[in-house]
């Protein structure tokens, strides 16, 4: 059993429409990550969110923590083809652990 | 920084050789995971190192898989006897003594493929 589940699993837009995609559990988490991971290349730390409720914003992405910590979202507004990526979320699990989801395969065509 | 480095890039084997993944974490970085990463299970911690002590091994599917850390620049894990079933895409990842708010830096991984 994945102990976070993320959905949908592959997703394809066209360039300059917005998407989101999301992060489930139920368990509640102390933070929770999101990472973006190309082809060939480890995933890479996008955004750490602690605070229930909290929204972070990174350019044309936003990340939102549900209130009750279980749950996350990420919203890419007008996507371009450089945030064609899987991305991951992750929770922090006991100390200094991290539990990652399968990841939310993201495609944008030009 | 040159980042975690991980070598080899790739791997292929033949069943029952033995096998030698080796990481070089960030200087400074104080814990050090591996994980193995497939399109079914996808990212699985399989051991993590603390201060160059092994703290937690519960993910090292079984007795053919062991991890070392003889100092806090290097660490290996290795295989023995490989099996096609161990095809996977294996990552090192180090962060830093401040905990979990700078994330983890992960290398580029190295894919082995056992035939």
């Amino acid at each position: 059993t994945q102990l976070l589940e993320q959905s949908p699993q592959f997703l394809s837009i066209q360039e300059g429409e917005n998407l989101t995609v999301y992060c489930n559990s139920s368990s509640v988490f102390s933070s929770l990550q999101w990472y973006r991971q190309e082809p060939g290349e480890g995933p890479v730390l996008l955004v750490t969110v602690v605070t229930g409720g909290e929204v972070k914003k990174l350019k044309r992405l936003t990340f939102q923590f549900g209130d009750a910590r279980k749950d996350s979202s990420l919203h890419i507004t007008a996507a371009q083809p450089g945030d064609t990526g899987l991305y991951l979320c992750a929770g922090e699990h006991g100390n200094n652990r991290l539990a990652f989801g399968k990841g939310n395969q993201v495609v944008v065509i030009p | 920084d040159a980042g975690v480095i991980q070598s080899p890039r790739h791997e292929v084997t033949e069943m029952g050789q033995e096998v030698t993944l080796r990481c070089k974490p960030i200087s400074g970085h104080n814990s050090l995971f591996w994980y193995r990463q497939t399109m079914m299970r996808g990212l699985e911690l399989l051991i993590y190192f603390n201060n160059n002590v092994p703290i937690d091994d519960s993910g090292m599917p079984e007795d053919r898989f062991s991890a070392k850390m003889p100092n806090a620049s290097f660490s290996t894990l290795k295989i023995q006897p490989s099996e096609p079933r161990d095809s996977a895409v294996y990552f090192c990842a180090s962060s830093p003594r401040q905990g979990l708010a700078y994330g983890y830096t992960f290398g580029s991984g190295t894919r082995l493929t056992v035939v």
